[in-house]
This record gives C-alpha cells, sequence and structure tokens, in this order.
C-alpha cells in the first residue's frame, strides 16, 4: 500500500464548476498535509497546507481534513481552465522529520 | 517570501561529462534541502535528502557516486550528475524547507531540464 493515495484522472469538470480533488494516507502519526499544482512541464507550487481537523480556505481553494478517516481534500470553487493542471498531495510524517510522502497526482482539466 | 531558484533552467550536455545544478534559498535559510526527479509523465522520484553541513541521504535506487550532493551552507545545495549518459535526461527538481514559515513545508525550485546527448 501507497503511503499517499490519489487518483490519476483526468478529472473533467466544466468551466465555473466545483472540482473536487481527494487524498487517502496510510500513516495515522502523519502531522502535516499539503496541496501543490503542477503545470505541465514546471515544478510544483504550493496552494496550501491544513493541520487540523475541519475546513481551511483561501480564496477559491477549500482544504478538507478528516485524520479519523485519513483523508484529505481539495475544493476548487469557480473552476477556471487556468487551474487545468496536476494536484499534488503530499504527507509529512511528523513536524520537525520532513519526510514527504507525494501522491502520484491527479490531472484536472477544466473545460471552457 | 519562500523562494527557491535554481540555475541553470536547462542544460544540453555530452555523454561522459558532468553537470552540476545549483539550488539556493534566497530568502530564507535552508535547512534541508530535497533534490527530485521527474520523467515526463511520470510522478516526483525523491532522490536524496541533505541538512546543512551533513551528508545527503539517498532514496533506494539512487547512485550516491553517480548523483553527488553538497549543501555546504544554509542557502545553497548543488547536485552533480556525474559521467552523464542519455538515460540521466530528465527534469531535476529541488525545494527546501528551513525557516520560512512552520519550517515543514516544501518550497520548490523552478526545476532544470537535462538532456544528455
Amino acid at each position: 500500500q501507497k503511503e499517499v493515495e490519489q487518483n490519476s484522472g483526468p478529472l473533467s469538470v466544466p468551466e465555473g464548476a466545483i472540482a473536487s480533488l481527494n487524498c487517502t494516507y496510510s500513516d495515522r502519526v502523519s502531522q502535516s498535509f499539503f496541496w501543490y499544482r503542477q503545470y505541465s512541464g514546471k515544478s510544483p507550487e504550493l496552494i496550501m497546507s491544513i493541520y487540523s481537523n475541519g475546513d481551511k480556505e483561501d480564496g477559491r481553494f477549500t482544504a478538507q481534513l478528516n485524520k479519523a478517516s485519513q483523508y484529505v481534500s481539495l475544493l476548487i470553487r469557480d473552476s477556471q481552465p487556468s487551474d487545468s493542471a496536476t494536484y499534488l498531495c503530499a504527507v509529512n510524517l511528523q513536524y520537525n522529520f520532513n519526510k514527504f510522502y507525494f501522491g502520484s497526482g491527479t490531472k484536472l482539466n477544466v473545460k471552457p | 517570501g519562500a523562494v527557491v531558484s535554481q540555475h541553470p533552467s536547462w542544460v544540453i550536455c555530452k555523454s561522459g561529462t558532468s553537470v552540476k545544478i545549483e539550488c539556493r534559498s534566497l530568502d530564507f535559510q535552508a535547512t534541508t534541502m530535497f533534490w527530485y526527479r521527474q520523467f515526463p509523465k511520470q510522478s516526483l522520484m525523491l532522490m536524496a535528502t541533505s541538512n546543512e553541513g551533513s551528508k545527503a541521504t539517498y532514496e533506494q535506487g539512487v547512485e550516491k557516486d553517480k548523483f553527488l550532493i553538497n549543501h555546504a551552507s544554509l542557502t545553497l545545495s548543488t547536485l552533480t550528475v556525474t559521467s552523464a549518459h542519455p538515460e540521466d535526461s530528465s527534469f531535476y527538481i529541488c525545494s527546501a524547507t528551513g525557516t520560512s514559515g512552520r519550517g515543514d513545508t516544501q518550497y520548490f525550485g523552478p526545476g532544470t531540464r537535462l538532456t544528455v546527448l
């Protein structure tokens, strides 16, 4: 079992819709959770981090964390064609350990 | 804040030569730097983790004598691909954690595209 699992997609949504990206992780002691966006041919860029159960909102992005279910998700509201990219979920085992586990990424296509 | 740069952004070299890639944290001190490799349409693959002033820790299957990593200061790490071969052609990306934010967030450089002829 992989430490972090994501559906590879592609996930296709129409412009203006809500895109929902999901990620599960295997280690219950994981402390920190991150979402990155990677455009084709570019390096990953940080979208947001989340550390506590519940929702965290930043603009059109909302991260949701459920540690009991070992599940973290990213919602993108009012999806735009410019949101088309691969979204990587990352989990940090412990705050000071710096051991990141990345999912393989979900490719999102937002159709005009 | 939390800007990481890489140089060069792309490089073409002949088979058998060595190539050095620099990774710099511009506005924070990078206590830990990571080197990744990514082949087209594939996931990020962690190659090694380096802490300032210490030897790098390589992931299983990564040849430490072929991929030399030096993290001599809190703002600079280098990756040297020695005796490069066409199969080493890839997208090399560094990232850093350190004194920016909570300290557990990885910030990525823009990557270096290596082509070995």
